[in-house]
């Protein structure tokens, strides 16, 4: 049973604060993403990693670095957190070329943060 | 510039009547499509896809069509079950190595009693 993990559930932070969320997949997948979900506008791509130490930018990466040390771990990072990265938070993670066979994305829980 | 549009922000739907929501798309090179339901605080699960190379996939009382001409794909729900209320998202892929995924804004499903 494929498992995505998220760190923390929810989060209320400050503005200006160093924030980090962090995402662990147990499946040896290659690729990583970080979605923004807020209401009326769907599921927004931040980042994604197809491999260790390597990052792309998605729609919206203003405001956010990742990190991608390990292959199962991707981190996202909000150096100096704003009130409108306020938002539901979600990981997301899939095997190289398995998009168009049985695997699909995987997402984690979610994480809802809240920036005061 | 959107490249996966679902018009409809809400549906509501009598309980054991059939479900349609709809998707269109703008991406030619789009060639596998994806819906994904989303009930609140939790993650998106996997719900069926379909591939361009098709115009119907079915896995149980779902159903997706897809319409490569005109762009547009919908995903049917019969008979809807009160658990059906959830917010549905309609996603696609193009083919490269990225594997990147774009989704819709979703649409939210209310099943009536």
């Amino acid at each position: 049973d494929v498992k995505v993990t998220q760190s923390s559930r929810y989060l209320v932070k400050r503005t200006g604060e160093k924030v980090f969320l962090e995402c662990v997949q147990d499946m040896d997948h290659e690729n990583m993403f970080w979605y923004r979900q807020d209401p009326g506008l769907g599921l927004r791509l931040i980042y994604f990693s197809y491999d260790v130490k390597m990052k792309e930018k998605g729609d919206i990466p203003e405001g956010y670095s990742v990190s991608r040390e390990k292959k199962e771990r991707f981190s996202l990072i909000l150096e100096s957190a704003s009130t409108n990265q306020t938002s539901m938070y979600l990981c997301a993670s899939i095997s190289t070329g398995s998009i168009r066979g049985t695997d699909t994305q995987y997402f984690g829980p979610g994480t809802r943060l809240t920036v005061l | 510039d959107q490249q996966v549009k679902q018009n409809s922000p809400s549906l509501s739907v009598q309980e054991g009547r059939i479900s349609i929501l709809n998707c269109d798309y703008t991406n030619s090179m789009f060639d596998y499509f994806l819906w994904y339901k989303k009930y609140p605080a939790e993650g998106p699960t996997f719900l069926i896809s379909i591939s361009s190379i098709k115009d119907k996939n079915e896995d149980g009382r779902f159903t997706v069509f897809l319409n490569k001409s005109a762009k547009h794909l919908s995903l049917h729900i019969v008979p809807s079950q009160p658990g059906d209320s959830a917010v549905y998202f309609c996603a696609a892929s193009a083919r490269g190595r990225d594997d990147k995924i774009i989704f819709g804004k979703g649409t939210r499903l209310h099943i009536l009693p």
